[in-house]
């Protein structure tokens, strides 16, 4: 059975840094495209940032770009997301989502998400 | 590239045939997905590559479309689809449309 369970989330002063884990099992995770999506409370879904199988390719959304870092590590089947220099409108619950083979941004598996506030 | 829903929400009884539309700002050829998504739960996938029904999803559901337009349709409307329905542009940089959601009448 495939799961993604993030962890990582909390509470974080503006300017601060948080670093997000999704740990992966059930599927070959190397051979998997991986991507990070957030959701404001109450509002709608925003992409973050993909990572291609090798970490070759990676992507950001000019909201987070120059503060996000997206990695991977195939051995331990673990995703990351490091967020630096956090703002208020960070806060989100995330989520890690696992892309389709033919298409990898598209999420086919997703974790439960984890809360992240960036409150004073 | 910008993503456009419509209906933002739409009211709806069981039984009914519903259609959701997504607009994209530029061609993305077929490179649509459609979620659903339920209060305090991740989304779902419900179609891949604008008409490719993921695997478990009922055929009620069907997607289509090419280059700016696509349509979401629901032929008969079920007490477990009530939710919000999103859209998304599958490029390098993905983006999700504003979100639609189905609601009992």
């Amino acid at each position: 059975e495939v799961q993604l369970v993030e962890s990582g989330g909390g509470l974080v002063k503006p300017g601060g840094s948080l670093r997000l884990s999704c740990a992966a099992s059930g599927f070959t995770f190397s051979s998997y495209t991986m991507n990070w999506v957030r959701q404001a409370p109450g509002k709608g879904l925003e992409w973050v940032s993909s990572i291609s199988t090798t970490s070759t390719y990676i992507y950001y959304a000019d909201s987070v770009k120059g503060r996000f870092t997206i990695s991977r590590d195939n051995a331990k089947d673990s995703l990351y997301l490091q967020m630096n220099s956090l703002r208020a409108e960070d806060t989100a619950v995330y989520y890690c989502a696992r892309g389709l083979a033919v298409s990898g941004t598209a999420g086919d598996y997703w974790g439960q998400g984890t809360l992240v506030t960036v409150s004073s | 590239i910008q993503l456009t829903q419509s209906p933002s929400s739409l009211s709806a009884s069981v039984g009914d045939r519903v259609t959701i539309t997504c607009r994209a700002s530029q061609g993305i050829s077929s490179h649509l997905a459609w979620y659903q998504q339920k209060p305090g739960k991740a989304p779902k996938l419900l179609i891949y590559v604008a008409s490719t029904l993921q695997s478990g999803v009922p055929s009620r559901f069907s997607g289509r479309g090419s280059g700016t337009d696509f349509t979401l349709t629901i032929s008969s409307l079920q007490p477990e689809d009530f939710a919000t329905y999103y859209c998304q542009q599958l490029n390098s940089y993905p983006s999700f449309g504003g979100g639609t959601k189905v609601e009992i009448k």
